[in-house]
């Protein structure tokens, strides 16, 4: 069955500290891995990585992707208070439907 | 904004009841997903429609029931509805059944 793991499940830090999310994944042909940003409602897209793609960065945040360990970090330094979400990571499974993890709780205090 | 658009936002429902959730894609998407997101389980998948037809099926009960029209909103239903159907319900939509998906705002189903 394929699955998606993320850790820890909830995190809180300081503003500034930098924290690292993770994510690993079982799953047959495997083609791509997703993270989203959960605020509020609606989950937002951050990053997609592929074989051909396996870091990304956007400003504070970026990802990296394991292929060899069957997983994925995402980074986010200098962490501020707009920071505080739910971090979820996905794989395509069966056809085109995302498979999520049950996402990580991270909390940024002032 | 997204450009997935989803109404109710709220649904507040007694047991039993049957509601049905509304789903607009983003312009040019022809392909919507449904998911569930409740405390304890995550965002799991529902059901996906492609240009009208259904492409695959998650661990959606037999209580719920969707379909994609021929403008390509959808609507999800759920009838006799039960207190651990309360959740948020979310859409979303991609362009041809792709990995990238675009998610609504979600509609809060409480269900007394």
């Amino acid at each position: 069955e394929d699955k998606v793991v993320q850790s820890p499940l909830s995190l809180v830090v300081h503003e500034g500290d930098t924290v690292t999310l993770n994510c690993s994944y079982e799953v047959t042909n495997f083609r791509s891995l997703l993270w989203y940003k959960q605020e509020k409602k609606a989950p937002t897209f951050l990053f997609m990585l592929t074989s051909s793609g396996i870091e990304k960065k956007s400003g504070r945040l970026s990802s990296i992707l394991d292929k060899k360990e069957l997983s994925s970090i995402l980074n986010i330094t200098a962490t501020q208070t707009g920071d505080s979400a739910i971090y979820l990571c996905a794989v395509p499974t069966s056809g085109s439907r995302l498979t999520f993890g049950e996402g990580t709780q991270l909390t940024v205090n002032p | 904004d997204s450009g997935v658009t989803q109404t109710p936002k709220h649904l507040i429902t007694a047991t039993g009841q049957r509601v049905t959730l509304r789903c607009s894609p983003r312009s040019g998407d022809l392909s919507v997903y449904w998911y569930q997101q409740s405390l304890d389980q995550g965002l799991q998948f529902l059901i996906q429609y492609y240009n009208g037809e259904e492409r695959a099926k998650g661990n959606i009960l037999e209580r719920f029931s969707a379909q994609q029209f021929p403008d390509l909103h959808s609507e999800l239903n759920l009838s006799s509805l039960e207190l651990g159907d309360s959740a948020l319900y979310f859409c979303a939509s991609s362009r041809t059944g792709g990995e990238k998906l675009f998610f609504g705002s979600g509609t809060q189903l409480s269900v007394l």
